[in-house]
């Protein structure tokens, strides 16, 4: 069974830019989170989609977005990249349902490394 | 709000030395603690898990027991190999948000032949 597929892996972008990075669950996870990974701040919650809907948002400015598509599937953009933004990007998935709690076993993709110059 | 502490590293250590990581949390209610692991250049790996005080969550010979009164979850292996270096992270999720993870800052382990 394929894992959490993140691509690109690398990514180089100049800040005003913006960008798109995709996720792949494992097949019949529908439940998708996005983590920013800094060494200063650590691992930090972005999002969490669960059937196409965001269930829950971290303190992000608002040119964090994202999206799930129908079949799981996950995008995030970042809108007027700043240097602030270079970090790794991780993108989790689960096949647990919204709401049961108890046994949140997150699988986690590689990560994209963003990098703005 | 909650939060994770947990110590700072780098933690070096001789192959077969014990190992201790501490992790301390504050939330409110009853969270789900979790310890995850990550090898250079890969993703989060789930090492353990405990849900409620006094459970012991073990795996691959590491272990760590939900304190409650003490608000902690230590991370313990008895005899650390050298395929056991990379970074672990302390979390906990206090179920309002189900994949809502709330991060340690990490400590990475270093392992000695």
């Amino acid at each position: 069974k394929a894992g959490v597929t993140q691509t690109p892996r690398y990514l180089i972008k100049t800040r005003g830019q913006q960008v798109t990075l995709s996720c792949s669950p494992i097949s019949g996870h529908r439940s998708v989170s996005w983590y920013q990974q800094t060494p200063g701040q650590g691992l930090q919650f972005l999002f969490e989609y669960f059937s196409e809907t965001q269930r829950n948002k971290g303190n992000f400015p608002g040119r964090f977005s994202g999206r799930q598509f129908s079949n799981s599937r996950s995008e995030m953009n970042v809108s007027t990249l700043e240097l602030g933004d270079s970090a790794l990007y991780l993108c989790a998935s689960s096949s647990l349902s919204y709401r049961v709690r108890g046994d949140e076993k997150l699988f986690f993709g590689s990560g994209t490394q963003l990098s703005v110059l | 709000g909650n939060s994770v502490t947990q110590m700072e590293g780098p933690v070096t250590l001789s192959e077969e030395a014990f190992l201790t990581i501490n992790c301390t949390y504050t939330a409110t209610g009853y969270p789900s603690l979790f310890w995850y692991v990550q090898y250079p250049g890969e993703g989060l790996q789930l090492l353990l898990k405990a849900t409620k005080a006094d459970d012991k969550g073990s795996n691959k010979g590491f272990e760590a027991t939900y304190r409650k009164e003490t608000t902690s979850f230590h991370l313990e292996k008895g005899s650390v190999q050298v395929s056991d270096s990379a970074v672990y992270f302390c979390a906990l999720s206090d179920g309002t948000g189900f994949q809502k993870l709330v991060f340690g800052t990490g400590t990475r382990l270093l392992v000695s032949p």
